[in-house]
């Protein structure tokens, strides 16, 4: 089974524009969690998908936003960038519910904003 | 809401050590507790994990025991090798719905030969 799927790997920007991420969860699986993971804070909780629903969310702004399709895949966008948004992205997987299942995570994409 | 607290590394231990890497949670209810590693330039695994108190889960000689009295699940480990240099984190899902795990901030661990 190939593993979740993050791209791009890398992305550097500037102050106030917008990015988006993407990222394909194991196959089967149709739970999706995103991540932000700097140095100081560890991973910070941004919101999760399941069946293209969004069930939860973490204290971001709303110049963080997600959607999740039908065949799983799901995408964060963040609009209005600034330099404190220079971190890790992660998404993981799970097949129903990442609070009692094990989480799979993809590499992560690392994105720069200057 | 959830928290997870966990001891600042980065760690630093001669091969063969013992290892501990303390951590404690505040949480309503019954949480899950976990312990996942990140190596280098990777997204994190699952290492162990414990649903319910007195709980040991344990894997790769990596062990950690759910105590709800003292609201801890401190990571341990007999003798670590220079394998095992990764950033540990420990987290937890608090149920009830939510959906989500909420993960300390992380422990650095180096091993030196």
């Amino acid at each position: 089974k190939a593993g979740v799927t993050q791209t791009p790997r890398y992305l550097i920007k500037t102050r106030g524009q917008q990015v988006t991420l993407s990222c394909s969860p194991i196959s089967g699986h149709r739970s999706v969690s995103w991540y932000q993971q700097t140095p100081g804070q560890g991973l910070q909780f941004l919101f999760e998908y399941f069946s293209e629903t969004q069930r939860n969310k973490g204290n971001f702004p709303g110049r963080f936003s997600g959607r999740q399709f039908s065949n799983s895949r799901s995408e964060m966008n963040v609009s209005t960038l600034e330099l404190g948004d220079s971190a890790l992205y992660l998404c993981a997987s799970s097949a129903e519910s990442p609070s009692t299942e094990k989480l799979f995570f993809g590499s992560g994409t690392q994105l720069s904003v200057l | 809401g959830d928290s997870v607290t966990q001891m600042e590394g980065p760690v630093t231990l001669s091969e063969e050590a013992f290892l501990t890497i303390n951590c404690t949670y505040t949480a309503t209810g019954y949480p899950s507790l976990f312990w996942y590693v990140q190596y280098p330039g990777e997204g994190l695994q699952l290492l162990l994990k414990a649903t319910k108190a007195d709980d040991k889960g344990s894997n790769k000689g990596f062990e950690a025991t759910y105590r709800k009295e003292t609201t801890s699940f401190h990571l341990e480990k007999g003798s670590v090798q220079v394998s095992d240099s990764a950033v540990y984190f420990c987290a937890l899902s608090g149920g009830g719905g939510y959906q989500k795990v909420t993960f300390g901030t992380g422990t650095k661990l180096q091993v030196i030969p």
